[in-house]
């Protein structure tokens, strides 16, 4: 079973830039997780998507952070403009359904530096 | 609202020793308690969750973590370390499984 793909995994930039990363999550997980996770620092969730609507965007920067998950499958996560406190792992975990004892799967990140 | 303190940013141990990863949580509900390992340049694995019944769980790699509601603790344990352990482990903690709030992190070191 093919696990959480993310892209790209590495990218720099300057700041007021813009950047965008997308996450493939498992084959019928309905439920998508993004989370930025600063050095230091555990995991925080940015936006959690059910299918694709959103379940909880709380904690996502609105004014520069934006999400979509089309068609309910992959996701593109966009910063613009990039500020130098974005500089971190953003990470993408998708799960069987959001609540319950489903486990949330993990990507690998993509590590974002900006200059 | 939630929170997990993990007490310890680094933590070193000696190979075969014991493993210990210290965790309190904190809760308006029953929760559900996970630890998660992550290597370098990797996303986060599960090693164990806590849902409901047993207090006392097993994950994979010979860790295990128990559930202890008056101490509001889930701590991490290892009897004997192996030098493939060395990562840094996460505790988390969510309402009946939703987003998970993390800890700040246990980075292991294990020395030969």
């Amino acid at each position: 079973e093919a696990g959480v793909a993310q892209s790209p995994r590495y990218k720099i930039i300057e700041k007021r830039q813009s950047v965008a990363f997308w996450c493939n999550p498992i084959s019928g997980h309905a439920t998508l997780y993004w989370y930025q996770q600063i050095l230091g620092q555990g995991p925080k969730l940015l936006i959690q998507f059910q299918n694709n609507g959103v379940v909880d965007d709380s904690q996502l920067p609105k004014d520069r952070f934006s999400a979509e998950r089309l068609k309910g499958v992959d996701s593109t996560l966009k910063i613009q403009p990039a500020k130098l406190e974005d500089s971190a792992v953003y990470l993408c975990a998708s799960s069987l359904e959001g609540r319950g004892t489903y486990e949330q799967f993990f990507g690998p990140g993509t590590r974002l530096t900006v200059l | 609202a939630q929170s997990v303190t993990q007490l310890g940013s680094h933590v070193s141990v000696s190979e075969g020793a014991l493993v210990l990863l210290r965790c309190n949580y904190s809760s308006s509900v029953p929760p559900y308690l996970f630890w998660y390992v992550q290597y370098p340049n990797q996303g986060l694995q599960l090693l164990l969750k806590y849902t409901t019944g047993a207090t006392l769980v097993k994950g994979i790699n010979g860790f295990e973590a128990e559930f202890k509601k008056s101490e509001t603790s889930f701590h991490l344990t290892k009897p004997s370390a192996h030098m493939s352990d060395a990562a840094e482990y996460f505790c988390a903690v969510s309402e009946y499984g939703n987003k998970l709030v993390f800890g700040a992190g246990t980075i292991l070191r294990v020395k030969s």
